[in-house]
């Protein structure tokens, strides 16, 4: 059984430019969370999705942030317009949903390095 | 919302002795508590957690107690190894904007000297 599954592992863009960061979750998991990690800090929750809906965005910067789970695919999270201070590590996690187990499993996460 | 507090935030233990990792909580509604190893570079990964209607829990070297009265709970490592040494970070699952989110500490290095 797969794990949680992030691409790309590392991601350098420059100012201005947009990054694209996928995840797909573990196999029978339907639920998912993305993380922000800065350096040297903890994990920050971003936002929680499910098929086809934002369930809780509330960690979510409110300009140039945005996340889906589409029906099918992966998760998406975007960042349009880059800046030095979204340099980090991007983590999506999964579970496989309510009333069941509440573990979140996390991908090996995207790091991204805006020059 | 939820505010989670780790401490310490550095740890350095000499091998086989216990390493004890403490963390409070503001919300108590908040239902599940876990503990996750993150090594340099690597993912985090889950070691041990507890849910709100238990008090303790073991796995092996690992333990976790909770007091909800207090809203703390601790991680406990006995016989330390060097393998041990890594980033540990507790969190809090909350149950507000839909439930499931996780409030993390800001994590506790931990060091085991030979």
């Amino acid at each position: 059984n797969a794990g949680v599954m992030q691409n790309p592992r590392h991601l350098v863009r420059r100012r201005g430019q947009e990054a694209r960061l996928r995840c797909s979750p573990m196999k029978g998991h339907s639920h998912v969370y993305w993380y922000r990690q800065l350096p040297e800090e903890g994990l920050k929750f971003m936002v929680y999705l499910q098929k086809e809906n934002i369930i809780d965005e509330s960690g979510m910067p409110k300009e140039r942030f945005s996340a889906e789970f589409p029906k099918e695919g992966p998760s998406i999270l975007r960042i349009q317009q880059v800046v030095r201070g979204d340099s980090a590590a991007y983590f999506c996690a999964s579970s496989p949903g309510q009333g069941a187990s509440y573990e979140q499993f996390f991908g090996p996460g995207t790091r991204l390095t805006v020059l | 919302g939820e505010n989670v507090e780790q401490h310490p935030s550095t740890l350095s233990v000499q091998e086989g002795d216990s390493a004890v990792i403490k963390c409070t909580y503001s919300d108590s509604a908040s239902n599940y508590f876990p503990w996750y190893k993150q090594e340099l570079g690597k993912r985090p990964q889950l070691i041990i957690d507890i849910r709100s209607n238990v008090g303790e829990k073991k796995d092996q070297r690992i333990a976790v107690t909770l007091n909800k009265t207090a809203k703390h709970f601790s991680l406990h490592i006995t016989e330390t190894q060097p393998e041990d040494s890594a980033v540990y970070f507790c969190a809090a699952r909350g149950l507000t904007g839909g439930g499931n989110k996780l409030t993390f500490g800001t994590g506790t290095q931990l060091k085991v000297e030979l």
